[in-house]
């Protein structure tokens, strides 16, 4: 079963612009995490952020997680034609089990 | 390391045929997911072992699938008989379980059941 819903399911910006994607899930988490998959491919990990952390930075990726809303978002800054992808949320429950993925954002970065 | 390797890449067969997809993971890895993925359904794990047991195969659709981990280097998943409704991108992924809790996903198998 999905524990992730991804929003928008579909976003499309021009090159130099920010793009947030949200992702809200349903059970008590131990860590969320975010990743990419680029057409064709295997999914590829962007980020983690634990359940007692706000907010964390990756180079261009900013991610911040509201357990008592039970969502997080995924900003990218400055985006690039190469960011065009889709993106997934995934939670690790507190039973430590395996990932749950939403079903993601599909991000298309124009030039 | 060469990542987790995945074989075969594509697989077409008819219906009714035995399908069987491998997957090697990162050497050192002590778990090993598989998933499926589709357009309506999107990405569901169907099996995860750890240090080559099964723990959860709760996402296996029905007694058609059956996966094996006989080592810890080797992972096979295998459908029989298959059906035009298999048809999907199959996912292999390991993880370290010491540390970080960040997954590595195989290529993918393309299955097309006709």
């Amino acid at each position: 079963s999905q524990q992730g819903e991804e929003d928008p399911q579909a976003l499309s910006i021009q090159e130099g612009e920010n793009a947030t994607m949200n992702c809200s899930y349903k059970t008590s988490i131990n860590n969320l995490q975010w990743y990419r998959q680029n057409s064709g491919r295997g999914l590829v990990h962007l980020i983690l952020i634990r359940s007692n952390e706000r907010e964390k930075h990756s180079g261009r990726l900013r991610v911040t997680l509201d357990t008592s809303k039970k969502s997080s978002s995924l900003l990218i800054t400055a985006s690039r034609a190469a960011d065009t992808a889709s993106y997934f949320c995934a939670t690790e429950s507190q039973a430590g089990t395996a990932l749950i993925f939403g079903k993601g954002t599909t991000l298309s970065v124009s030039s | 390391d060469a990542g987790v390797i995945q074989s075969p890449r594509h697989e077409v067969t008819e219906m009714g045929q035995e399908v069987t997809l491998r997957c090697k993971p990162i050497s050192g890895h002590n778990s090993l997911f598989w998933y499926r993925q589709t357009m309506m359904r999107g990405l569901e794990l169907l099996i995860y072992f750890n240090n080559n047991v099964p723990i959860d195969d709760s996402g296996m659709p029905e007694d058609r699938f059956s996966a094996k981990m006989p080592n810890a280097s080797f992972s096979t998943l295998k459908i029989q008989p298959s059906e035009p409704r298999d048809s999907a991108v199959y996912f292999c992924a390991s993880r370290s379980n010491s540390g970080y809790n960040e997954q590595f996903f195989g290529p993918g198998t393309r299955l097309t059941v006709l």
